[in-house]
């Protein structure tokens, strides 16, 4: 089994739907972390979490909100989707130093019309 | 401002054709330099992390260097399953760039 798992693996929604993006790890890391990748601008941090009770803002985080609902799960919610939120979402684990040797999900592909 | 560069953004070799792929990053104080591998509709794998000037990692046909300004992935005598895409990161300082990617080297090695 993989060790970081993301639902859905694609989903294809409409402007002003609610979607929610779910990543679940059985690394037993503390560090969880969702990123966005759009083709020539590699890769983005939405927000990170440092344990159940810590949640924090990334570069990019404006429409988007994230729930850390056990030390395994932490989730992505866009509250409602707009076209330039169209891209692969990623969920990452690590254990060390903050930022420091993660562990990615497969990703999300994520396409909003 | 935290700021990571990475070229070529494409490089395609013959099996057994060593190069370098570049990774040039301006931030103030390192405390860390990550190289990673994505294969095409996977998340990226992690590779090394370095965290002074002069540190060497290896693994297989892969060897990550760094300097004061850049860090180097040596790939020697590659062979086709180590095309990817080769992505390095830094940790940032602000706020807005607590970790900052490279967009990626896409490597292409062909038979």
């Amino acid at each position: 089994d993989a060790d970081v798992t993301q639902t859905p693996r694609n989903r294809i929604t409409k402007t002003g739907k609610r979607i929610m993006l779910e990543c679940s790890q059985t690394k037993g890391h503390d560090r969880m972390y969702w990123y966005r990748q759009d083709p020539g601008l590699g890769l983005r941090l939405i927000y990170y979490s440092f344990d159940v009770k810590d949640i924090n803002k990334g570069e990019i985080s404006d429409g988007y909100s994230v729930s850390r609902q056990a030390q395994a799960k932490f989730s992505l919610s866009l509250e409602s989707a707009i076209p330039n939120q169209t891209a692969l979402y990623f969920c990452a684990t690590s254990e060390k130093q903050p930022f420091e040797e993660q562990f990615f999900g497969p990703g999300t592909r994520l396409t909003v019309l | 401002e935290d700021q990571v560069t990475q070229s070529p953004e494409a490089l395609r070799l013959q099996e057994g054709e060593s190069s370098s792929l570049n990774c040039s990053y301006t931030v103030s104080g390192l405390r860390g330099l990550f190289w990673y591998r994505q294969d095409p509709g996977k998340g990226p794998e992690f590779l090394f992390t370095l965290y002074s000037a002069g540190e060497e990692k290896e693994k297989e046909r892969l060897k990550a260097t760094l300097t004061k300004k850049e860090s180097f992935l040596h790939i020697t005598a590659p062979k086709p399953e180590d095309s990817a895409t080769y992505l390095c990161a830094v940790p940032g300082y602000s706020s807005a760039s607590k970790i900052i990617f490279g967009s990626g080297t896409r490597l292409s090695i062909r038979p």
